[in-house]
């Protein structure tokens, strides 16, 4: 089946830094690409949506200009989390669905980045 | 209303169990519907997706309602394995939205 490859896998950075986590489709071409953001023992949040070439969608209280998104290839989608807080210490996890594949092709998420701002 | 619904639980049932699960969804317009399971500190991996008809995989049964704007999933005979935390997921524009999820934990 499709892969998503995600990367870091974790990284602990100190607060007022920048990290980049990068998630690229391992063997089909994802138009879109989605991140989200997950706190202990709740659901998964949409952050943005992602679109090759174009300006990424913003869920309502995500600051852009926090969280960079670029979307620069049809295999590579990069979230910069930029002066990162202790706040913004979470699990952040990508997604993307195969572009020729139909309404009932699921997503397929990368294996998550656990990001800890000390 | 919340887009989706779920019964956080958890369910703590044993061994051997039948278990299900409900989902309701307010956007009308879901285009698809799928089951994704979670385990602690992973991303969610596909359960299966949610045809009109309803499906069956093995011990899952997935069903759905579109006029009630309901998902249901069965899990018959539970396995240790089974334990993690189940999400409803419809689909729709370009979103998957993910409902809050339902832990459901399998005792021996």
């Amino acid at each position: 089946g499709a892969v998503v490859s995600q990367h870091p896998s974790w990284v602990i950075c100190k607060s007022g830094t920048s990290v980049k986590i990068e998630c690229r489709s391992l063997d089909f071409q994802a138009t879109t690409m989605f991140w989200y953001r997950q706190f202990p023992k709740q659901s998964l949040m949409l952050m943005a949506t992602s679109n090759e070439g174009s300006k990424a969608t913003y869920e309502q209280g995500v600051e852009k200009d926090k969280f960079l998104i670029n979307h620069a290839s049809l295999t590579l989608s990069t979230l910069t989390v930029t002066s990162a807080h202790p706040e913004d210490s979470s699990f952040y996890i990508c997604s993307a669905r195969d572009a020729e594949e139909g309404l009932n092709t699921e997503a397929f998420f990368g294996q998550g980045t656990r990001l800890t701002v000390v | 209303r919340k887009e989706v619904e779920q019964d956080p639980g958890p369910f703590n049932v044993p061994e051997g169990a039948t278990v299900a699960f409900n989902c309701t969804y307010s956007n009308s317009a879901s285009q698809s519907f799928f089951w994704y399971r979670q385990d602690c500190r992973k991303e969610p991996k596909l359960l299966m997706s949610v045809y009109s008809s309803g499906n069956e995989d093995g011990r899952f049964t997935a069903q759905l309602n579109r006029a009630s704007q309901y998902i249901s999933l069965l899990i018959r005979d539970s396995k240790l394995s089974d334990s993690a935390t189940y999400l409803c997921v419809p689909y729709y524009g370009q979103n998957f939205v993910f409902g809050p999820g339902t832990r459901l934990s399998v005792l021996p």
